[in-house]
């Protein structure tokens, strides 16, 4: 019963790197969410996907983007990592965008030097 | 635009006390409020869930009221320990999305 999985866990990247961050929930949730989180800044939406093969931008999406691949999985994609990426990742789901309990993964630790 | 307070930032108690941690938020347009807790370095544990309709939900020693008409929810800890230290974060579910507060950081001392 693993819920939301993240992956990977940690991750050093330099400037310029691109990686994808990845994560699965099996609780056959509509509705997905990827949220960085700062200190002082609380956690904020970087994109959603409600249901799948949608996708929409959140709060703060310069720098990302995303993929829907199937209804279990929504990956997370930095093309060319730049320092001010340097946060925790968290991947959400929930069943769908409005009423329900929304759950997380454990969360990815991103560091861009 | 929504926006999301908690207040206090942070909270120190002694053990056993009962406390109330506050948030509250401008657009009263939500489908439902949830507080979760955060331990250092660890991700999101749901603590409880309230629909918008719902004015309160318990869990335990947990309480946690809303008001939507005037934007707040507060969640109460009873006789609080030592395990209960952490962050603790409300979130907002407007239109397709949760808005999350900045968090209350408590600290329950032995």
């Amino acid at each position: 019963n693993a819920g939301v999985t993240q992956t990977p866990k940690f991750q050093v990247l330099k400037t310029g790197q691109s990686m994808t961050l990845q994560c699965a929930q099996d609780m056959n949730h509509n509705s997905m969410y990827w949220y960085r989180q700062d200190p002082g800044m609380g956690l904020r939406l970087i994109y959603y996907s409600a249901s799948e093969g949608t996708t929409d931008k959140g709060e703060v999406p310069n720098g990302y983007n995303v993929s829907r691949l199937n209804k279990r999985e929504f990956s997370l994609r930095l093309e060319s990592a730049a320092p001010s990426q340097t946060s925790v990742y968290f991947c959400a789901s929930s069943l769908t965008t409005a009423v329900l309990e929304a759950f997380f993964g454990q969360g990815t630790r991103l560091t861009v030097v | 635009k929504q926006e999301v307070t908690q207040i206090p930032a942070a909270l120190s108690v002694p053990e056993g006390e009962n406390l109330v941690l506050n948030c509250s938020f401008t657009d009263s347009a939500i489908y439902n409020l949830q507080w979760f807790r955060q331990d250092p370095g660890k991700g999101l544990t749901s603590l409880l869930l309230i629909q918008s309709s719902q004015r309160e939900q318990t869990s335990g020693r947990l309480n946690a009221s809303l008001d939507k008409s005037s934007g707040r929810s507060t969640l109460y800890i009873a006789a609080s320990q030592p395990g209960d230290s952490a962050t603790y974060l409300c979130a907002v579910l407007g239109t397709y999305k949760y808005i999350f507060g900045t968090g209350t950081r408590l600290k329950v001392l032995a």
